[in-house]
């Protein structure tokens, strides 16, 4: 069965540095997203991507981050100069288009430690 | 902003009993999602519902949807130790496919 794949699995980094999280979504889903959760806390969203444009971000996407489709099968997101703050799990998902946009495949995310 | 609010927030039980957990929200909502999450991991998607009224049964597992699409509602038979996890009902918002969660449902079936 298609799945969401996502690596690194944990990725540790200093604050101030650059990281760069990679997801490869299901194969023929158009929609590209990026979730976090922070631990004990909820689920949040944070851009979702479609056509090769940012269709939608929240005020915790600050200018400190960006995605990317570098290919036809990579999605990214880079977080520029990482806090403390920004310790989290982060989810990528896809869906396909249409009537089924909101049902979204999630993949097991990327643990990022902040020091 | 939608609020979702689920109830039980945690819920203990023994293997065998049956259990119901529930999505509330004062929205309306074209569709509802039903993931189940273990720790470290990422969101399993469960089920989409989308008419009002709609049951769907996934084993053990009945989902249903208000028939005024604002509330949904979980109900599992003869829970097992597996059962054990977080349970998350989630919505679109808007028209870019971002979904709000709730903030879940923690059961815990013991032996």
């Amino acid at each position: 069965e298609p799945e969401v794949t996502q690596t690194p699995s944990h990725q540790v980094t200093q604050m101030g540095q650059e990281v760069i999280l990679r997801c490869v979504p299901i194969s023929n889903h158009l929609y590209f997203y990026w979730y976090r959760q922070i631990l004990g806390q909820k689920v949040e969203f944070l851009v979702s991507f479609y056509n090769n444009e940012i269709s939608e971000k929240s005020e915790i996407f600050d200018d400190q981050f960006s995605v990317e489709r570098p290919d036809g099968s990579n999605f990214t997101l880079k977080i520029r100069s990482t806090k403390l703050e920004d310790s989290a799990m982060y989810f990528c998902a896809s869906s396909e288009d249409g009537r089924y946009r909101d049902t979204q495949y999630f993949g097991p995310g990327t643990r990022l430690t902040v020091l | 902003t939608q609020l979702l609010e689920q109830s039980p927030q945690f819920l203990s039980i023994q293997e065998g009993e049956n259990l119901t957990v529930y999505c509330n929200s004062s929205s309306v909502f074209s569709s509802l999602q039903w993931y189940r999450q273990e720790p470290g991991e990422g969101p399993v998607l469960l089920v989409t519902v989308v008419t009002g009224g709609e049951v769907k049964k996934l084993k053990r597992l009945t989902f249903q949807f208000g028939d005024a699409r604002k509330d949904s509602s979980l109900h599992i038979t003869a829970a097992q130790p597996g059962d054990t996890g977080l349970y998350l009902c989630a919505v679109g918002s808007g028209n870019t496919g971002k979904l709000i969660f709730g903030q879940g449902t923690t059961l815990q079936v013991k032996p």
